[in-house]
């Protein structure tokens, strides 16, 4: 089944202790997206990458980092997680000649306290 | 910059009523418009889309036309179930940008008494 694959799905953490949100998806796609989602706000784009090794900020880069070192996982890295980055993760991929939207994954409620 | 503002819920109907959910768009260019729907608990999923002016995008008993006269781009169903009760996402993308992310709107939630 193509999908898009996040884990862990509900994560509570503390501030300071760095986590990573893990992103697999299997339909060969080239672009990859991490957004945020939180009330009123709806979706902001966090990171993007258009291939392997090609990444670059979207709308809300502050306090997360990405990396892209294969095609099929995209990461997202919080090195010191604060409060304010309390909200629902989601990450979605989609192939570069589509023009039909993204995929996206179940999402990742993350809560740091 | 490119923007969509939908408008506010929640939205509250009785099952086989019709619905409308207005959604308008600021973008430089063509850009490619799209509904997503996210259940209770789940990741959003795309519900329809329109690539360019006049086209319209159906699924499921909904549909949406792209009306580049009024930047518009508003879902309606003609008789909404208890299923339908969800958050409903417009989003742009713009086609020639670098960047390549979808501008969401704020989401309206729609809830189906039956």
């Amino acid at each position: 089944e193509a999908q898009v694959t996040q884990n862990p799905r509900y994560l509570i953490t503390v501030t300071g202790k760095k986590l990573t949100v893990t992103c697999s998806q299997n339909m060969n796609h080239e672009y990859m997206s991490w957004y945020r989602q939180d009330p009123g706000l709806g979706l902001r784009q966090i990171y993007y990458s258009m291939n392997v090794e090609v990444t670059d900020k979207g709308d809300v880069p502050e306090g997360y980092k990405v990396s892209r070192k294969e095609k099929r996982n995209f990461p997202l890295i919080l090195e010191s997680p604060s409060p304010n980055q309390t909200s629902l993760y989601f990450c979605a991929s989609r192939s570069r000649t589509a023009q039909y939207g993204y995929t996206f994954g179940s999402g990742t409620r993350l809560t740091v306290v | 910059g490119n923007s969509v503002t939908q408008m506010e819920g929640p939205v509250t109907l009785s099952e086989e009523a019709f619905l409308t959910i207005n959604c308008t768009y600021t973008a430089t260019g063509y850009p490619s418009l799209f509904w997503y729907v996210q259940y209770p608990g789940e990741g959003l999923q795309l519900l329809l889309k329109a690539t360019k002016a006049d086209d319209k995008g159906s699924n499921k008993g909904f549909e949406a036309t792209y009306r580049k006269e009024t930047t518009s781009f508003h879902l309606e169903k003609g008789s909404v179930q208890v299923s339908d009760s969800a958050v409903y996402f417009c989003a742009l993308s713009d086609r020639g940008g670098a960047t390549n992310k979808l501008i969401f709107g704020t989401g309206t939630l729609l809830a189906v008494q039956p």
